[in-house]
This record gives C-alpha cells, sequence and structure tokens, in this order.
C-alpha cells in the first residue's frame, strides 16, 4: 500500500505570506493522480487540485499544485483569512486503496 | 448544482449496524461519467475512504474495511446508501458521501463532498 506522508504537520503564518506544503508517497505515483482538499473547521473537504497541478472549478489562481513521482507540493502564493484551513493530498491512482494524507494545518500566526 | 445530503443516523451501540443514505439531488446518479464514494473522518483526525460505486453497480471497498461494508444504489430514487455491520467504537466518525471522478472505480477524486452526519458508536 501506498503511504501518504504530508509536512509539516503545522504550518504558522501570516495573511498575505506563501505557503508552500508537501505530500509525499512512499511509491512513485507515475500517472500523476493526486488531489488536494480544503477542509476548514466543521465543513466538508472542498477539492482545489486534482491531477497534481489542476485547479478545480471556482478555486482561486492563487492556489496551485505541482510535482511528479513522490513529491508533489501546493502552493499558496499569498495567504488570505479564509485560506487557514487543514489540507489533505490524496492519491487515485493504482492500485486500491483510495488514500490520504495526515493532513497539514496552516495557522495564523 | 449537485448537492449530496447524508441520512443522520445518530448513535448506535457496539455491535450494531450502521446503515446511511446519501440523497443526490442537481444531477442524475445514473451518468456514466460519475461514481458515487463514501469516506469517514474520526473526530480530530484525517479521512478515510469506506469504497465508491458506479450506477450500473460496480463497487469496490477499502480492504481494511472490506469485509464489514457493502455500498449499494437506487437510480429510481437518485441515491446511494452504506451499511457498515459489526460496530465498534473505533467506526465513529464523520461520515461523507461525495461524487467521484476518474477513469476507474478505485481511482477516484472527490467533488463535491456532502457535509457530513456524525456517527457515534457507544453502549
Amino acid at each position: 500500500e501506498i503511504v501518504l506522508t504530508q509536512s509539516p504537520g503545522t504550518l504558522s503564518l501570516s495573511p498575505g505570506e506563501r505557503a508552500t506544503l508537501s505530500c509525499r508517497a512512499s511509491q512513485s505515483l507515475s500517472s500523476g493522480y493526486l488531489a488536494w482538499y480544503q477542509q476548514r473547521p466543521g465543513q466538508a473537504p472542498r477539492l482545489l487540485i486534482y491531477a497534481a497541478s489542476s485547479r478545480a472549478a471556482g478555486i482561486p489562481d492563487r492556489f496551485s499544485g505541482s510535482g511528479s513521482g513522490t513529491d508533489f507540493i501546493l502552493t499558496i502564493s499569498r495567504l488570505e483569512p479564509e485560506d487557514f484551513a487543514v489540507y489533505y493530498c490524496q492519491r487515485y491512482g493504482g492500485s486500491p486503496p483510495i488514500s490520504f494524507g495526515g493532513g497539514t494545518k496552516v495557522d495564523i500566526k | 448544482q449537485l448537492q449530496l445530503q447524508e441520512s443522520a443516523p445518530g448513535l448506535l451501540k457496539p455491535s450494531e449496524t450502521l446503515s446511511l443514505t446519501c440523497t443526490v439531488s442537481g444531477d442524475s446518479i445514473s451518468t456514466d461519467s460519475y461514481y458515487w464514494g463514501w469516506l469517514r473522518q474520526p473526530p480530530g483526525k484525517g479521512l478515510e475512504w469506506i469504497g465508491s460505486i458506479h450506477y450500473r453497480g460496480g463497487t469496490t471497498y477499502n480492504p481494511s474495511l472490506r469485509s464489514r461494508v457493502a455500498i449499494s444504489v437506487d437510480t429510481s430514487k437518485n441515491q446511494f446508501s452504506l451499511n457498515l455491520n459489526s460496530l465498534t467504537a473505533a467506526d465513529t466518525a464523520v461520515y461523507f458521501c461525495a461524487r467521484g471522478w476518474g477513469i476507474q472505480l478505485w481511482m477516484n477524486y472527490f467533488d463535491p463532498w456532502g457535509r457530513g452526519t456524525l456517527v457515534t458508536v457507544s453502549s
């Protein structure tokens, strides 16, 4: 089973700063089938990025995804107040199961 | 605009069976390009995929839950359902339904999600 490890566990930043979140897979996701979600407290996850770098409908362009193989990055170019949340990566390629990383919390410094 | 709404079973006892229904509105569940999934999140913890279904009846489950789970679809009601038996306290979680996108049943990302329903397993 492919394990996804997200780092850091918590990222403390100020509004306007750049956030860089990492998701590392224990084996190569050769298909690039990796998604990113945002989850605010008390809400369901919201899809941000799919196929490693494709932005979902309605997602602001300050969110971008990159990476391939085992290393993937979610970048938030300038943090807005509503961006302080937990972010999860999810792989959906290869053998089942579909799996998620443990999450990165972006909180206000 | 597609919306999903989970039913709300609330409190269950250990060894009982959880039955949840997801009602889909704003689009047909009988669309070849869509899949439909169940996921869960224990309080304060991360996300776990439970399983997915296609309206034609194909299903796939998380191996860790496969022996206890069944997902079905009712196209006449535009609903799909989750049954999870032999509950323990470890099954306490918020349960989400979601629409799956992808090229295969086990290769889905999910968008959108329902709001989720808290299921508590306690004696």
